[in-house]
């Protein structure tokens, strides 16, 4: 059966050190996305891409980066993890040529120290 | 003022009741919408999406959408404690795939 993967399901590093939170999605869709689910600000947009080589920012990508090397895969990086960035954060992905339904992974649980 | 809004509860009702949630938009040229429901400690799933003015069933739940006045609302009937979640609301915006989120609606069904 297809699906989306995330690893690792948690996370604890300390502040200032590069993490890669990883992304794996085996339906073939185009489309990938990450978010972090805050208390009080809901889902939140980080980065997108719509196919190899596209990556584009969300409305919180300060501190975060993508690339886009297969349809599989939409690894995020944090380049310097600060305790603002402590959250859970999840993948997404759909079909481009579909209904726009987003299917989520199963989150990645990060604290910052 | 937020893109998607919704009453973040919680929203108690008894077993057996309706459960009726909200959601408004901002954006006039959104296009789809779509119900989640979220477990704590789990992702979103989908639970329906409605594209069109009116309202769309499937199995206990009702999706209903209102382009004019921008809101869309979801009935859940025979509620059970195991609907007990938080439920969010997904606008797509009229240009691209993305989603906007609204911030979730808490759901306590009381036996």
């Amino acid at each position: 059966d297809a699906e989306i993967t995330q690893s690792p399901r948690h996370k604890i590093t300390e502040t200032g050190r590069q993490v890669t939170l990883a992304c794996h999605q085996t339906w073939n869709h185009n489309n990938m996305f990450w978010y972090r689910q805050d208390l009080g600000h809901g889902l939140r947009l980080i980065h997108y891409s719509y196919g190899v080589q596209d990556t584009n920012k969300g409305e919180v990508s300060d501190g975060y980066s993508v690339s886009r090397s297969n349809t599989e895969d939409l690894p995020l990086t944090l380049e310097s993890a600060a305790s603002s960035q402590t959250s859970v954060y999840f993948c997404a992905s759909s079909d481009a040529s579909g209904t726009d339904t987003q299917y989520f992974g199963p989150g990645t649980r990060l604290t910052v120290l | 003022q937020k893109e998607v809004e919704q009453n973040s509860g919680p929203l108690s009702v008894p077993e057996g009741a309706i459960a009726s949630l909200n959601c408004t938009y901002s954006d006039r040229g959104s296009q789809s919408f779509f119900w989640y429901r979220q477990y704590s400690g789990k992702s979103p799933e989908l639970i329906m999406f409605i594209y069109s003015n009116g309202d769309k069933e499937d199995g206990r739940f009702t999706a209903q959408l209102n382009k004019a006045s921008q809101y869309v609302s979801l009935l859940i009937r025979d509620s059970q404690p195991s609907d007990s979640a938080t439920y969010l609301c997904a606008v797509n915006a009229a240009a691209g795939n993305k989603l906007t989120f609204g911030g979730g609606t808490r759901v306590l069904v009381k036996p």
